[in-house]
């Protein structure tokens, strides 16, 4: 199969900088995507990388390895509204759907 | 631009019931997806339709899921009969098109209770 691996959990700081990374099967897939989903509401779309490198958008920034199959999402300037699960999730060749990991929960603190 | 549509957005049913989802996806969108999301994991693809035919319905239960879309617009995702671990958000989405980006729009979802 296609696993897609993240931590479940993570707790930062108001203001700081958190890494959540992201660990794949490097075959299979044509791309990663990150998504933000909070508590009770639907997935929205924060990036997308197909080839390897930074792809930085405001505080939110992704970065892909595929010969590594790896990828991290980095937040600066951490805001209390972050608090939320980070979607980690790749598209597999072909016309296929994404396939998702099961999500870190951040939660930012005072 | 309207986003996507689904209903009803709660539904709470007994086991061995059956039970309906709507989806309305973004005007011109040609692919369409239902996923499942349990509490505490990622959603999981249940099925894409492409205008309207199945493209991938490799992980839909089909002894007691189905879904259809007809006219390649709306579709409706079909629970019958439902068991209890069919408790679940129904996440509806869909792109414009399979090549490149293929930035998925989700819709609300409908949160399923099965007692």
């Amino acid at each position: 199969g296609q696993n897609i691996d993240q931590p479940t959990e993570m707790t930062a700081t108001e203001g700081a900088i958190v890494q959540i990374n992201c660990t794949y099967q490097t075959s299979g897939f044509n791309g990663l995507f990150w998504y933000q989903q909070h508590a009770g509401e639907a997935p929205t779309f924060l990036s997308y990388n197909v080839l390897d490198g930074l792809e930085e958008k405001g505080r939110f920034s992704s970065f892909l390895s595929r010969s590594k199959g790896y990828s991290y999402l980095l937040l600066k300037e951490l805001q209390m509204k972050d608090s939320a699960s980070y979607l980690c999730a790749g598209r597999g060749t072909g016309r296929r759907a994404l396939t998702f990991g099961s999500g870190t929960r951040l939660q930012v603190q005072p | 631009e309207a986003g996507v549509a689904q209903s009803p957005r709660y539904k709470i049913i007994e086991k061995r019931q059956s039970v309906a989802f709507w989806c309305n996806p973004i005007s011109g969108h040609a692919t369409l997806y239902w996923y499942q999301q349990i509490l505490g994991q990622g959603p999981k693809l249940l099925i894409q339709f492409q205008n309207n035919g199945v493209v991938d319905d490799s992980q839909l239960p089909k002894d007691r899921f189905s879904a259809e879309r007809l006219k390649g617009v709306d579709s409706t995702l079909k629970i019958q009969p439902a068991k209890l671990e069919d408790s679940a958000v129904y996440l509806c989405a869909s792109s414009l098109d399979t090549s490149g980006r293929n930035e998925q729009f989700f819709g609300p979802g409908t949160r399923l209770t099965v007692l």
